[in-house]
């Protein structure tokens, strides 16, 4: 059983550019989180998505977006990059009405230069 | 808001020495409460949880009691080993489940 799987594993971008991160969640679950998670910092709560729909968003700006194919799968989006959007971006998923266990996959590593 | 605190690192131990790692909350509602690792180069794994007021939530030699009357919940482990070396992190999920708050982290390194 495949556990939550995440591409790319790093990537680079420039100042200004658009990027698009995917995640495909554990197998038998339905929501699929996002957080952000600068070098020596817990993560960050950026969105939730259930059912194709974002459902709870943290503190983050619009340039931040994402989206839930009907295979639960899901992209982040962050557009007009900055140099403060470089960390590990993580995902987690969970099957709705359990005991709010969430499994993370391994991240996807963002430089921005 | 909902928030957690947690022990700043980092903290060093010798083989086989009890292990402590601080941690309380705050939140509205009935959280529930985690305590996730993270081992170089990879994502976090859930290590502990509970979801109610006195449960004790424990795996792999690693305890914690979720203390409503303190906000707290604090890591132990009676004996720690080199393979425990990870960053330790404290989290709560609020009442509806969708979104989890985590503490700033843990260093844990243990030498032989």
């Amino acid at each position: 059983d495949a556990g939550v799987t995440q591409s790319p594993t790093h990537l680079i971008k420039t100042r200004g550019q658009q990027v698009t991160l995917r995640c495909s969640p554990k197998s038998g679950h339905d929501t699929v989180s996002w957080y952000q998670q600068a070098l020596g910092q817990g993560p960050q709560f950026i969105f939730q998505y259930y059912e194709e729909e974002e459902r709870q968003r943290g503190n983050f700006p619009d340039r931040f977006s994402g989206h839930q194919f009907p295979n639960y799968s899901s992209e982040l989006n962050v557009n007009a990059l900055l140099l403060g959007d470089s960390a590990l971006y993580l995902c987690a998923s969970r099957r709705r009405g359990s005991s709010y266990e969430q499994y993370f996959g391994p991240g996807t590593r963002l430089t921005v230069t | 808001g909902d928030s957690v605190t947690q022990m700043e690192g980092p903290v060093t131990l010798s083989e086989e020495a009890f292990l402590t790692i601080n941690c309380t909350y705050t939140a509205t509602g009935y959280p529930s409460l985690f305590w996730y690792v993270q081992y170089p180069g990879e994502g976090l794994q859930l290590l502990l949880k509970a979801t109610k007021a006195d449960d004790k939530g424990s795996n792999k030699g690693f305890e914690a009691t979720y203390r409503k009357e303190t906000t707290s919940f604090h890591l132990e482990k009676g004996s720690v080993q080199v393979s425990d070396s990870a960053v330790y992190f404290c989290a709560l999920s609020d009442h509806t489940g969708n979104q989890f708050y985590f503490g700033t982290g843990t260093s844990l390194t243990v030498i032989p």
